[in-house]
């Protein structure tokens, strides 16, 4: 059973190109997370989303993210006309759906993260 | 407020002994969990240990229990016969209501020989 993947492992662009990154979630999993971890810190919520809904957005910055987990294929996460304090590792995660009602049980496996790198 | 605090930026141990990694918690809700990553020099993610707050017992996974006090709102992470290959960055990290994970900023753990 594969786990999350994510491409590209490893990402340059130039301020004011856009990044595409991607991730599968594990077979079975219907909830996608985005996070991002800046050099020396640790991860933050971006974005949370299930097939074909974005569940809540609350940690994407306003401006140049979006996100997407269509009903076919994988997630993705665009981030247009980049900067350099764009520079980051972005993981993505997955879980199952939840199947016992009132306490929230699943745990979040991550994909190995893109490194993003603007120059 | 810190919804998640690790107080140890870096922690050594010597190879074969036992290390516990801090992690304190802040929440008002009645129902969240509480997790464990171990993240490489090569970077990945990798889940360690889940603790439920319901759960009545200490979690355990191999090497790794979590020792759960809930009165003091603290979650520390026991490994057990430290190996080389336990150094790494360790993140303590919370989920309450909304789905997503809240991160602590991490234990960074040396293992000597």
């Amino acid at each position: 059973n594969a786990g999350v993947m994510q491409n590209p492992r490893h990402l340059v662009r130039r301020r004011g190109q856009e990044a595409r990154l991607r991730c599968s979630p594990m077979k079975g999993h219907s909830h996608v997370y985005w996070y991002r971890q800046l050099p020396e810190e640790g991860l933050k919520f971006m974005v949370y989303l299930q097939k074909e809904n974005i569940i809540d957005e609350s940690g994407m910055p306003k401006e140049r993210f979006s996100a997407e987990f269509p009903k076919e294929g994988p997630s993705i996460l665009r981030i247009q006309q980049v900067v350099r304090g764009d520079s980051a590792a972005y993981f993505c995660a997955s879980s199952p759906v939840e199947t016992s009602g009132g306490i929230i049980q699943e745990t979040q496996y991550f994909g190995p993260g893109t490194r993003l790198l603007v120059l | 407020a810190q919804k998640i605090t690790q107080t140890q930026p870096g922690m050594f141990v010597q190879e074969k002994e036992a290390v516990t990694l801090d992690c304190t918690y802040d929440t008002s809700d009645p129902s969240y969990g509480l997790f464990w990553y171990k993240q490489p020099s090569s970077g990945e993610m990798i889940f360690l240990i889940y603790q439920g707050s319901y759960d009545q017992q200490n979690a355990t996974e191999g090497r790794y229990s979590l020792n759960f006090q809930k009165a003091r709102k603290s979650a520390n992470l026991v490994i057990s016969a430290s190996q080389l290959g336990d150094s790494a960055m360790y993140f303590c990290a919370m989920r309450e209501t909304a789905r997503q994970l809240t991160f602590g900023s991490g234990t960074q753990l040396t293992v000597l020989p």
